[in-house]
């Protein structure tokens, strides 16, 4: 089946620096892409998403760029804040029996 | 604005138990979804629905049920609890096939 792949965490970073949370996607033909945030004690909420390839997704300070010749999709931030620590969900699909989550990315930003 | 609520938010259940995780969406959506969730595992479907009397198996279905009389209405039935029970669970739903889903607040479900 489908499979979606992301960078271990957990990612330590200090205020202010750049963020980049790679993720990779094994789905076929051109599956819709979302990123998802988790804030500790609370449900997943949708960041951003694309639909198609070369669209980029943005919501607050944060951007990916569907690119089907590499299938991947990384998450960026130019400048990350305390607020932004959280696990950070890639998935892909949108049918209603083929989305496909990976296992997380636990970011933390220390003053 | 509510989205997606579920209840309860905490459970301890003996081993054997049956309980009912509810979930109601206030937002006329279609589809809804159950996804339970394990440490550094990710996401894994249980049971879906396409709307009120539609539901199907997902990744994961052994040891629950569901049922969807109404469109806002997705119960999530555990019969005989087992250990390998003991997750997060998850409602979510969307409004079509390609958008982005709402997830309620979850429950901490542990088996004793």
């Amino acid at each position: 089946g489908n499979s979606v792949t992301q960078m271990e965490g957990p990612v330590t970073l200090s205020e202010e620096a750049f963020l980049t949370i790679n993720c990779t996607y094994t789905a076929t033909g051109y599956p819709s892409l979302f990123w998802y945030v988790q804030y500790p004690g609370e449900g997943l909420q949708l960041l951003l998403k694309a639909t198609k390839a070369d669209d980029k997704g943005s919501n607050k300070g944060f951007e990916a760029t569907y690119r089907k010749e590499t299938t991947s999709f990384h998450l960026e931030k130019g400048s990350v804040q305390v607020s932004d620590s959280a696990v950070y969900f890639c998935a892909e699909g949108g049918g209603y029996q083929k989305v496909t989550f990976g296992t997380g990315t636990k970011l933390q930003v220390i003053p | 604005n509510a989205g997606v609520t579920q209840t309860p938010k905490f459970r301890i259940l003996k081993i054997g138990q049956s309980m009912t995780l509810q979930c109601t969406q206030d937002m006329n959506h279609n589809y809804m979804y159950w996804y339970r969730q394990d440490p550094g595992m990710g996401l894994k479907l249980i049971y879906y629905s396409v709307g009120a009397g539609i539901t199907d198996k997902g990744e994961v279905p052994n040891g629950y049920n569901v049922s969807r009389s109404t469109t806002e209405d997705f119960p999530l039935r555990l019969e005989l609890a087992a250990p390998s029970q003991t997750s997060v669970y998850f409602c979510a739903s969307s409004a079509d096939r390609v958008g982005g889903y709402t997830f309620g607040s979850g429950t901490r479900l542990t088996v004793v």
